[in-house]
């Protein structure tokens, strides 16, 4: 059972462009969660979503950022025009359900440069 | 609101010893979920250990153990034989029970394995 994947591990942006990062959640999952991880801290929940629903995006910038989960294919959190201050880690995580026993499952992040 | 702390940015053990990572949080509610999770070089967040805070056992997996006092609001993390493959960035992570996502994150600690 494949983990959580995410695409691309690493990517560079100049300001002003956008960024567009990938997330295919666990197989059976249809819940997934958006962390940032700035150098040196714990991670920040930004959003929370299921198969073609926000459910909560109150940790997202209102601005710029905004997130997705199709029907079909991955989740995507979308960052327009960049700017260095968004240079950060992005990991997604997944969990079957939204009962509060279930453990949410990490995928290896999407390091983020904005030059 | 909810907060987590990891007091020790940096921790070091000799191979084969016994080392403890220490965690407290601060919250009101009288049911929740605490976990570990692991940071290796490469980034990706793994889970070490969860412990449910109406269950009065320690949760153990292994080398890991946790120490949960849930008066102090204190859980730490116990590794056993120290391996070098355990070197990595351990967080500390509280959850309301009756949510599943939001974790609150500690600002982690740097564990460092001496051979």
């Amino acid at each position: 059972n494949a983990g959580v994947m995410q695409n691309p591990r690493h990517l560079v942006r100049r300001r002003g462009q956008e960024a567009r990062l990938r997330c295919s959640p666990m197989k059976g999952h249809s819940h997934v969660y958006w962390y940032r991880q700035l150098p040196e801290e714990g991670l920040k929940f930004m959003v929370y979503l299921q198969k073609e629903n926000i459910i909560d995006e109150s940790g997202m910038p209102k601005e710029r950022f905004s997130a997705e989960f199709p029907k079909e294919g991955p989740s995507i959190l979308r960052i327009q025009q960049v700017v260095r201050g968004d240079s950060a880690a992005y990991f997604c995580a997944s969990s079957r359900s939204g009962q509060d026993w279930e453990t949410q499952y990490f995928g290896p992040g999407t390091r983020l440069l904005v030059l | 609101a909810q907060t987590v702390t990891q007091s020790q940015p940096e921790m070091s053990v000799q191979e084969a010893e016994t080392v403890t990572l220490s965690c407290t949080y601060d919250t009101s509610e009288s049911d929740y979920y605490l976990f570990w999770y692991k940071q290796p070089p490469s980034r990706q967040m793994i889970l070490v250990i969860r412990q449910e805070a109406y269950k009065q056992q320690n949760a153990t997996e292994n080398r890991f153990s946790v120490n949960f006092q849930k008066a102090a609001k204190s859980f730490s993390l116990k590794i056993s034989d120290s391996q070098l493959g355990d070197a990595a960035m351990y967080f500390c992570a509280y959850r309301r029970m009756d949510s599943n996502y939001q974790l609150i994150w500690g600002a982690g600690t740097k564990l460092i394995i001496k051979p």
